[in-house]
């Protein structure tokens, strides 16, 4: 059990640009979370996947961010057209239904910053 | 709707104890406790189900109030490492997805 990782850790962007990021899930969790955090915030709900399945999308997320998880093990989130709004940490966490208390795990996140 | 967290902030010196709730408007199924310190992700201390199953540290200890729709943390012999800002994050039934409160600030002092 590595847990969960993500990839790149810092990410600094001109605004207009497109950013994919990726998130590795800790090994045989089949759900995974995406949360964006700004500062003084608590993380709030962006998209998760059971599997290959994306269950849910937050209403708050536009249509210039996208993620897939297509072999139902990694998962990678693009924001296209980048604006300074965006930047913010973007958390990635895990869990699995096979347990009864499915606790979700977080990566280190990846900083944004849209200049 | 979010979550509200009280106390926004706490000060206590090393080996006092402190409580931090957690009061949602809607009914829960489920709340979960995390601490984040400055820079770092979120770590996951305790979960508590409706029903009463319950999942965390052996140092950690928390409460769920399934009908005042409310959760407490309970911290006591507090060290320095226990700095941090703590989050509940609230499960809805049907949501699956987890509401973070705005969270509370904790601080200890040698």
């Amino acid at each position: 059990d590595t847990g969960v990782s993500q990839d790149p850790r810092h990410k600094i962007t001109k605004r207009g640009q497109n950013v994919t990021f990726r998130c590795d899930p800790i090994s045989e969790h089949n759900r995974l979370y995406w949360y964006r955090q700004t500062l003084g915030q608590g993380p709030e709900f962006l998209t998760y996947f059971q599997n290959e399945a994306q269950l849910e999308k937050s209403r708050l997320l536009s249509d210039r961010f996208s993620a897939e998880r297509p072999k139902g093990s990694f998962s990678t989130l693009e924001i296209q057209r980048t604006e300074q709004g965006d930047s913010a940490m973007y958390l990635c966490a895990s869990s699995s239904i096979r347990d009864t208390t499915y606790e979700q795990y977080f990566g280190p996140g990846t900083r944004l910053t849209v200049t | 709707q979010q979550p509200v967290q009280s106390p926004q902030a706490v000060i206590l010196r090393e080996g006092e104890d402190a409580v931090i709730n957690c009061s949602s408007s809607k009914a829960l199924y489920s709340v979960h406790w995390y601490r984040q310190k400055h820079g770092e992700a979120p770590v996951f201390l305790m979960i508590l189900l409706k029903g009463g199953e319950q999942k965390g540290h052996e140092k950690i200890s928390a409460s769920f109030n399934e009908k005042k729709q409310q959760s407490s943390l309970y911290l006591t012999a507090s060290q320095l490492s226990y700095s941090g800002t703590y989050f509940c994050g609230t499960e809805n039934f049907g949501n699956e997805k987890l509401t973070f409160g705005t969270g509370t600030r904790l601080t200890i002092i040698p």
